[in-house]
């Protein structure tokens, strides 16, 4: 079974800390994605990754940086975190883009309090 | 990607078919539809996704209408566990990653 981890659960981060979310999978995916969940929005895309060193932007960047610098791990930096960045942080993989393959995995998310 | 429109909620007597409708009246040829759900405190989960044929699978049946403007997602004996938040989503299926645009779904209770 695909697993996708991420390193917490629960994070509680005070405004102006540099926050650092990791994801990793065990599946060799090429694509990873993070995402954010807020009540009555649904999921935004923050960013996406199809390959190592490679990012592309999803519907809300703003305030949100990325790094894939090995295949299996995507981590999700918030530079400088506000208290508009509290929310639940869900990362995803997926294998490739053709019918199954464009099947994407979850982790079970990261809820995120900014103080 | 199209955009698609679904019920906020609906109930569902244990043991009966859940039927869930999605309109997604402007979607491309070249369009699928996807889809999900997330069950509470835990993240999303692929269910099945089609073209333009009847698609079924262990967990669902997916019926996409011959003009393709909407779909209707079954779960042919609900259960208690199958109680949560149903997202149905189009998008084209080309190289180079494949986000997904969720909407804010359908909350399925199903009830005794």
């Amino acid at each position: 079974d695909v697993k996708v981890t991420q390193s917490s659960r629960y994070l509680v981060k005070r405004t102006g800390e540099k926050v650092f979310l990791e994801c990793v999978q065990d599946m060799d995916h090429e694509n990873m994605f993070w995402y954010r969940q807020d009540p009555g929005l649904g999921l935004r895309l923050i960013y996406f990754s199809y390959d190592v060193k490679m990012k592309e932007k999803g519907d809300i960047p703003e305030g949100y940086s990325v790094s894939r610098e090995k295949k299996e791990r995507f981590s999700l930096i918030l530079e400088s975190a506000s208290t508009n960045q509290t929310s639940m942080y869900l990362c995803a993989s997926s294998l490739g883009t053709s019918g199954r393959a464009n099947e994407q995995f979850f982790g079970p998310g990261t809820r995120l309090t900014v103080l | 990607d199209a955009k698609t429109t679904q019920p906020t909620s609906m109930d569902c007597a244990e043991g009966r078919a859940a039927n869930l409708p999605c309109n997604h009246s402007t979607i491309s040829g070249n369009e699928y539809v996807y889809w999900y759900r997330q069950i509470h405190s835990q993240g999303p989960q692929y269910i099945i996704h089609g073209l333009k044929n009847n698609e079924t699978n262990e967990m669902a049946s997916l019926i996409i209408t011959e003009d393709r403007k909407s779909s209707t997602l079954i779960l042919p004996h609900a259960t208690l566990r199958d109680t949560a938040v149903y997202y149905c989503i189009v998008r084209v299926v080309t190289g180079g990653g494949n986000k997904l645009t969720f909407g804010t779904g359908t909350q399925l209770k199903v009830e005794l």
